[in-house]
């Protein structure tokens, strides 16, 4: 079975970069999918982030394209989120996903809070 | 900017039937969007009920199904029960731009 578990900070404050890492577990990274982040602000809807292949390969929402940075460790199976500049409005569950042209498993999501 | 359209809030009563509806506000939704469906409940990471349209997922009960309704994808609850009662997301597959786009979301009430 597949699992993913974030982690990282669940408190940043404004103007500075969001960190998380997901860590994959019963698949490995190298062996394909894409590997994404998704976010939902508190009360509201879910929000592509952006994905990663295996190879490197990036697909960002071009919302937050240029704050958002994904990239891969196939050695430890994970892969990484920074979101640079970030504001309050940034303040969401932060969910890992593997996905292809669907998102079938998910992380259990991390609470980021940006605060000062 | 395309945006993807789902029902604020549906209600059903137990052992009815809902259809919950996924369109676009340009153009409509195809095979080639790959629609899949979300179940979310509170406090807890999205579930994948159906993918590629009508495909479901392992271990979801046979009263999900997803289907085409006019130019819009559709998730529909067969029996409903009090447990369904929660959010409900679709995402489709665009291929460029912003590869994949979530819908507003529905919240289902059942009573």
């Amino acid at each position: 079975q597949v699992q993913l578990q974030e982690s990282g900070p669940g408190l940043v404050r404004p103007s500075e970069t969001l960190s998380l890492t997901c860590d994959v577990s019963g698949y490995s990274i190298s062996s394909g999918y894409y590997w994404g982040w998704i976010r939902q602000p508190p009360g509201k809807g879910l929000e592509y982030i952006g994905s990663i292949y295996r190879g490197g390969r990036t697909d960002y929402n071009p919302s937050l394209n240029s704050r958002v940075t994904i990239s891969v460790d196939t050695a430890k199976n994970q892969f990484s989120l920074r979101l640079s500049s970030v504001t309050a409005a940034d303040t969401a569950v932060y969910y890992c996903a593997r996905l292809q042209l669907d998102f079938d498993f998910w992380g259990q999501g991390t609470l980021v809070t940006v605060s000062s | 900017q395309t945006v993807v359209t789902q029902e604020p809030s549906i209600s059903v009563s137990p052992g009815g039937t809902v259809t919950l509806t996924c369109g676009l506000t340009s153009g409509s939704v195809t095979t080639s969007h790959y629609p899949s469906w979300y179940q979310q409940t509170p406090g807890q990471a999205p579930r994948m009920l159906i993918y590629s349209t009508n495909t479901r997922s392992s271990g979801v009960p046979d009263r999900f199904s997803g289907s085409f309704l006019g130019n819009k994808a559709a998730l529909t609850i067969t029996g409903a029960q009090p447990d369904d009662e929660c959010d409900y997301y679709c995402v489709l597959y665009m291929g460029s731009g912003i590869s994949w786009v979530f819908g507003g979301g529905t919240k289902l009430t059942v009573l």
